[in-house]
């Protein structure tokens, strides 16, 4: 049902910088505040960034976020053992036809060489 | 800080209904969105629906038919019920808190894995 597309995976090697794309439409991404979310394996999601670009307490500044248009991206820098996850997108859906919908990304994992 | 926790049976039947429940610790429940997001084994997220603190409630397109929450907070907890249950519905299930619209999921529980077997 996701309609906001992620490459499904990314990679580099530590201090590297990895970039990840999530495109959707004038419907959500075009209208709405894009979040990201981390979530390391066997664990529960954690908001990493939220309002595009804003990062809650505690998640390092190598995390950044941006939005253009119907696109939104997540930048890795300085790249860490530790950043390997799966990285969703997600943003709220005003379509007429919907009372409200809250949708994620498609995922992508990143991997570090 | 505020912790959530999902409780529910662990295996549901075929065509049964789903109930779980979330228990919000370390904050009052009031004044926040709580949703339900699930995941499938080797999939991604889905949003199945949230509740603010008044009853007023938003549910995927998807489930709608099936879905239903609801709110207690004097427990500080709110819950889901997910109708006509069938494999499909297997997933880890986790709760979340929203501030607003533009805040993102900022509090998860740690999930609850609920098979939907015979």
């Amino acid at each position: 049902q996701s309609v906001l597309t992620q490459p499904p995976s990314a990679s580099g090697t530590p201090g590297q910088r990895v970039t990840i794309s999530c495109s959707g439409s004038s419907s959500h991404i075009g209208s709405n505040a894009v979040n990201w979310y981390q979530q390391l394996p066997g664990t529960a999601p954690k908001l990493l960034i939220y309002s595009n670009n804003q990062r809650p307490s505690g998640v390092p500044d190598r995390f950044s976020g941006s939005k253009s248009g119907t696109s939104a991206s997540l930048a890795i820098s300085g790249l860490q053992s530790e950043d390997e996850a799966d990285y969703y997108c997600a943003a709220w859906d005003d379509s007429l036809s919907l009372n409200g919908l809250y949708v994620f990304g498609t995922g992508t994992k990143v991997t570090v060489l | 800080q505020v912790q959530l926790q999902e409780s529910g049976p662990g295996l549901v039947k075929p065509s049964e209904t789903l109930s779980l429940t979330c228990t919000v610790s370390g904050d009052s429940i009031s004044n926040y969105y709580w949703s339900w997001i699930r995941q499938s084994a080797g999939k991604g997220l889905e949003w199945i629906g949230r509740i603010y603190t008044t009853g007023s409630t938003n549910y995927n397109p998807s489930l709608k038919s099936r879905v239903t929450m609801s709110v207690d907070t004097s427990k500080n907890q709110f819950s889901v019920k997910l109708t006509s249950v069938t494999a499909a519905d297997t997933a880890v299930y986790y709760c979340a808190r929203e501030l607003r619209t533009d805040s993102g999921l900022d509090v998860w529980g740690q999930g609850t894995t609920v098979t939907v077997s015979s």
